[in-house]
């Protein structure tokens, strides 16, 4: 298995509070990705990072920032949480992209729930 | 539009027997690939079998097949002699592009349900 964590893995806050999730991967993996999940949504991509100081923004990035300062850590920041941020997020990591036709499996973390009141 | 759809929100199946998780895609891209996620209740995403837009023969992984059908569009799973361990929330992804940032698209999952 990827070795790959997240912290925390619940947390519950307050409307407006600043919230900032980690994700860890020892993997040295280039690629690392943040979604979140909700009921009748699947998985949607939040921010993704192709390298140290390299992101950039996916499919539900308003509301949300990102950092990476060393290939190992990817920080999700939620500036100031709302109720609709409440989620479950997961942090993910490949390889590299490859030439056509090729893959590389995503592995994923175990998730952070976050409950936003 | 939707990028992945999969149509079926629930889906029972006996065990021992065979079950199809539908899953159809849209792309422009002649380069993509094909994924499908388990999880299970505990919550984690595993990775069961993936199908690229060029492989001329469908995958197959142990009791998992995808059936891809490039011109329909469709990748559908399918799970031989179902177990009571299969029951899980099932997620159809698309990479799409040359896969330089290999970001992934997800429908909505369909629940399988394996009964005795």
């Amino acid at each position: 298995d990827a070795g790959i964590t997240q912290s925390p893995r619940h947390k519950v806050t307050e409307t407006g509070t600043p919230v900032t999730l980690r994700c860890h991967q020892t993997e040295n993996h280039r690629y690392m990705y943040w979604y979140r999940q909700d009921p009748g949504h699947g998985l949607r991509l939040i921010h993704y990072s192709y390298g140290v100081k390299d992101t950039d923004k996916g499919e539900v990035s308003d509301g949300y920032s990102v950092s990476r300062s060393k290939t190992e850590d990817f920080l999700l920041t939620l500036e100031s949480a709302t109720s609709s941020q409440t989620s479950v997020y997961f942090c993910a990591i490949s390889g590299a992209g490859g030439p056509m036709g090729s893959y590389n499996e995503q592995f994923f973390g175990p998730g952070t729930r976050l409950t936003v009141l | 539009a939707q990028k992945i759809t999969q149509t079926q929100p629930g889906m029972f199946v006996q065990e021992k027997e065979a079950v199809t998780l539908d899953c159809t895609y849209d792309t422009s891209d002649p380069s993509y690939g094909l994924f499908w996620y388990k999880q299970p209740s505990s919550g984690e995403m595993i990775f069961l079998i993936y199908q690229g837009s060029y492989d001329q023969q469908n995958a197959t992984e142990g009791r998992y097949s995808l059936n891809f059908q490039k011109a329909r569009k469709s990748a559908n799973l399918v799970i031989s002699a179902s177990q009571l361990g299969d029951s899980a929330m099932y997620f159809c992804a698309m990479r799409e592009g040359l896969g330089n940032t290999d970001k992934l698209i997800f429908g909505t999952g369909t629940r399988l349900q394996v009964f005795p």
